[in-house]
């Protein structure tokens, strides 16, 4: 069974820098793409990042670019979120979410869906 | 960046009437379009994908359709447990959700 277990929420001053981690089972962790999303109080999903699965490939939404940091780490199925400079707009539940296995219906690769997600942790930014 | 404008926000229906949501893409994305439902408290599960696929374990009163730049998702008869709000995703270029739309029952 898939399981995806966020931590390191909680609340932070605006300017200030929390360390999100994603503990994974259940599945072949270094064979997906891993990815953050996330969603503020009563507002929508926002997706933040991405983590190929050698961690060679970083994507970032232009919202948290130069301020967040998406790493992995293999050996201990962990997925994480440096977020610096944060501000109250980042106040949020963070998601750690896998992605669907990459496919290739033309000469361009793409990964579809989020098919599995965690239950989040909540970041709070606030003086 | 590609946008994604969903409608309505919210919508509030009686049990067993049909319900449609849209989605449109700011530029043409194929079929490269996802559904999502979220419940309270909960993380999204997804319903659809590639538009119009109905994601294993879904039931049939949910569907999709639509390819390039216009989507729309229906539910042909509402029922109680189908409270939440429903997004959809674009994976054409990165990854992006619509706003979302919160369908309640009246």
């Amino acid at each position: 069974e898939v399981q995806l277990l966020e931590s390191g929420g909680g609340l932070v001053q605006p300017g200030g820098s929390l360390r999100l981690s994603c503990a994974a089972s259940g599945f072949m962790f270094s064979s997906y793409t891993m990815s953050w999303v996330r969603q503020a109080p009563g507002k929508g999903l926002e997706w933040v990042s991405a983590i190929s699965g050698s961690g060679g490939r970083t994507y970032y939404a232009d919202s948290v670019k130069g301020r967040f940091t998406i790493s992995r780490d293999n050996s201990k199925n962990t997925l994480y979120l440096q977020m610096n400079s944060l501000r109250a707009e980042d106040t949020a539940v963070y998601f750690c979410a896998k992605l669907s296995i990459e496919y290739c219906p033309s000469t361009r690769c793409l990964i579809s869906h989020f098919d599995y997600w965690g239950q989040g942790t909540l970041v709070t930014v606030s003086s | 960046d590609i946008q994604m404008t969903q409608s309505p926000s919210s919508l509030s229906a009686s049990v067993g009437n049909r319900v449609t949501i849209t989605c449109q893409a700011s530029q043409d994305i194929g079929n490269f379009l996802n559904w999502y439902q979220q419940k309270p408290g909960k993380a999204p599960k997804l319903l659809i994908y590639d538009a119009s696929n109905l994601e294993t374990g879904v039931p049939s009163r949910f569907s999709g359709s639509g390819s390039g730049t216009d989507f729309t998702f229906t539910i042909s008869s509402l029922q109680p447990e189908d409270i939440g709000r429903y997004y959809c995703q674009q994976y054409d270029n990165l990854w992006t959700f619509g706003q979302g739309t919160k369908v309640e029952i009246k």
